[in-house]
């Protein structure tokens, strides 16, 4: 699965967006970008995913770049409950892959 | 439904001591999965498992086995507990659609070898 760099911290305003950028350059064409959270000692949530088209759910957007190296995940309002550390991850589509938790970003929403 | 249940929700274990983490999921997922979460650290795969009887090793599998008698079901078992495997143990399920796969969390086990 190809690598994921992300900026190991970010603050953000609360009700502001908070934009999180990932890079994943050596993406292969039937991987996905994913996005989970986990906050603080609990298990990580999932967020949203994609393959090359823009997504929104009811927590959040996710961007793709044309090129497919890079993404960003919106929190269109950020409250203070979204602070958590915030893992993007790129993984094919096949029974038994491993999700690969790398560093992740570490979001902070100040009041 | 409740999701994935993990039981017990905290333990301490002496060296040598032997226990099974138990794994419940009531939303019919084929896949499960243990990880494991050090401090500070991202989760490391310890086993997974693509349906019952079958598991399969991930990338920590040292210490650790493994059943999957029924669909809802995953215990791990440690069988000589070293203090190498303090950590917190998450247990996952997914159901893999054409549409992407999504893996449900556990609340997790934290377990702490003395």
């Amino acid at each position: 699965d190809a690598k994921t760099t992300q900026p190991p911290s970010m603050d953000c305003a609360e009700g502001r967006a908070a934009n999180l950028p990932c890079n994943h350059s050596t993406i292969s064409g039937n991987e996905y970008v994913y996005w989970y959270r986990q906050i603080h000692s609990q298990g990580p949530q999932y967020i949203i995913h994609g393959l090359k088209n823009n997504e929104t759910n009811e927590m959040a957007s996710l961007i793709i770049t044309e090129d497919r190296k890079s993404s960003t995940l919106i929190l269109p309002h950020a409250t203070l409950r979204d602070t958590a550390v915030y893992y993007c991850i790129v993984k094919k589509l096949y029974a038994g892959n491993m999700l690969t938790f790398g560093g992740g970003t570490r979001l902070m929403v100040k009041p | 439904n409740a999701g994935v249940t993990q039981t017990p929700k905290f333990r301490i274990l002496k060296i040598g001591q032997s226990m099974t983490l138990q794994c419940t999921q009531d939303m019919n997922h084929n896949y499960m999965y243990w990880y494991r979460q050090d401090p500070g650290m991202g989760l490391k795969l310890i086993y997974y498992s693509v349906g019952a009887g079958i598991t399969d090793k991930g990338e920590v599998p040292n210490g650790y086995n493994v059943s999957r008698s029924t669909t809802e079901d995953f215990p791990l078992r440690l069988e000589l507990a070293a203090p190498s495997q303090t950590s917190v143990y998450f247990c996952a399920s997914s159901y893999s659609t054409g549409g992407g796969e999504t893996q449900y969390f556990g609340p997790g086990t934290r377990l702490l070898v003395l």
